[in-house]
């Protein structure tokens, strides 16, 4: 069974740069995936950030960043802000139709 | 507006139907694909469901079988029909649009979500 493997939590500081993983427990990403992310906090629906491995979604500011780091997708935030401190989610396209969320991380800014 | 407004959602007993509903505005869901997302109480989100342009449909193995994605084009309207309900299926389940690229291929993202309708099943 194929399992889309996120941190479960990670902290950075006010100002500072974190960067969430999207993995695969078996097997790398790649752009073929079309990785995408998603900022969800309580309460609310979740807001798209990135698409296509790196392309920002429509007024998501420029410190959030989209990549391929290793054999993994990754979400970069550069300045990171009080309000960033959200749950995040990745998605990959498996072929056939199927999509895959991944665990999500809880971000804590502090 | 663009926008998605499911609805639809409720108690149920275990075992009984349901049908939530995805009103689009703003844009066309047959030229678009379109999908249902659900996030259980505390819990991730979870990809259920997707109907393609071309009518294909597609299911996570958690409701395959159970579950079936239509749309009405007269209505802009997305449908979720669950069938065979589980305690498990309990949970917010959200609407969203699969974003295309300038080009107007998708990108399997989903760039745009409803609120969301609620489903409490019971055992």
């Amino acid at each position: 069974q194929t399992v889309v493997t996120q941190e479960p939590s990670f902290s950075v500081s006010p100002g500072g740069t974190v960067t969430l993983t999207c993995g695969l427990n078996s097997g790398s990403v790649s752009t073929a995936y079309y990785p995408s992310w998603y900022q969800q906090t309580p309460g609310q629906a979740p807001r798209t950030l990135i698409y296509s491995t790196n392309t920002r979604s429509s007024g998501v500011p420029d410190r959030f960043s989209g990549s391929i780091v290793g054999n993994k997708a990754a979400l970069t935030i550069t300045g990171a802000q009080a309000d960033d401190e959200s749950d995040y989610y990745c998605v990959l396209y498996m072929g056939s139709g199927i999509s895959l969320f991944g665990g999500g991380t809880k971000l804590t800014v502090l | 507006e663009v926008q998605l407004v499911e609805s639809g959602g409720g108690l149920i007993q275990s075992g009984g139907s349901l049908r939530l509903s995805c009103a689009a505005s703003g844009f066309t869901i047959s030229s678009n694909y379109m999908s249902w997302v659900r996030q259980a109480p505390g819990k991730g989100l979870e990809w259920v469901s997707v109907i393609y342009s071309d009518s294909d449909t597609y299911y996570a193995d958690s409701v395959k079988g159970r579950f079936t994605i239509s749309r009405d084009k007269s209505k802009n309207t997305v449908y979720l029909q669950m069938n065979s309900l589980r305690a498990e299926d309990t949970a917010m389940y959200y609407c969203a649009r699969v974003s295309r690229n300038s080009d107007g291929f998708t990108t399997f993202a989903f760039d745009m979500w409803g609120q969301g309708t609620v489903v409490t099943v019971s055992s």
